[in-house]
């Protein structure tokens, strides 16, 4: 059964502008979040879908958006892209209960210059 | 407030064990994760504990968990060069239907040869 697979893997970015990272979770699994790990900050949660629905969403600036299609692949927004947004984006795949066990995929890294 | 702590750094012989600590502050914690994290990859669930157990051992791999003093600890038997990592301690927090990952700063395991 395939993992959770993040796209892009590698991306540079300017300043101002914006980017679209995707998700795709593990089949049958409903439930998609968003962490963003730096140095400085760790591991932060950003937003988690269920459904098409965002069910819940961390301390993140309104730049920060994503969301879920029907078939539960997930994409996040950042707009007016800053310095500090420079970060590896993980995705994680759950099928959606707090007991239920999270999978991570590999990361989107991305550097704003 | 939930907060996770860890020490950051920790340095083993091969074929040592290895323990790494983690403690917790939320008292609604339903699952207790352990990922590893290799240079440039994203998460990999190493293993998991429901917060109604104390023990729990996969192969190598024993966690202990302290409800009481809210702490939480992975041995790693035999430890390999293969293990040298980051090893992040999370809690997963739920409420209103939702639910997030909230994880330690992750302690740098390194094995000498």
């Amino acid at each position: 059964k395939a993992g959770v697979t993040q796209t892009p893997r590698y991306l540079i970015k300017t300043r101002g502008q914006q980017v679209t990272l995707s998700c795709s979770p593990i089949s049958g699994h409903r439930s998609v979040s968003w962490y963003q790990q730096t140095p400085g900050q760790g591991l932060q949660f950003l937003f988690e879908y269920f459904s098409e629905t965002q069910r819940n969403k961390g301390n993140f600036p309104g730049r920060f958006s994503g969301r879920q299609f029907s078939n539960s692949r997930s994409e996040m927004n950042v707009s007016t892209l800053e310095l500090g947004d420079s970060a590896l984006y993980l995705c994680a795949s759950s099928l959606g209960r707090a007991e239920n066990t999270i999978y991570f995929g590999e990361g989107s890294w991305l550097t704003v210059v | 407030g939930e907060d996770v702590e860890q020490s950051l750094f920790l340095s083993v012989r091969e074929g040592d064990s290895s323990v790494i600590n983690c403690t917790y502050t939320d008292s609604s914690s339903t699952y207790l994760y352990w990922y590893k994290q290799e240079p440039g990859a994203g998460l990999q669930l190493l293993t998991y504990i429901f917060s109604n157990m104390d023990m729990k051992q996969d192969q190598r791999l024993t966690v202990l968990l302290n409800k009481k003093d809210k702490h939480l600890s992975l041995r790693i038997a035999d430890t390999q060069t293969g293990d040298s990592a980051i090893y992040f301690c999370a809690e997963s927090i739920s409420g209103a239907g939702s639910y997030q990952l909230t994880f330690g700063k992750g302690t740098k395991l390194s094995v000498i040869p």
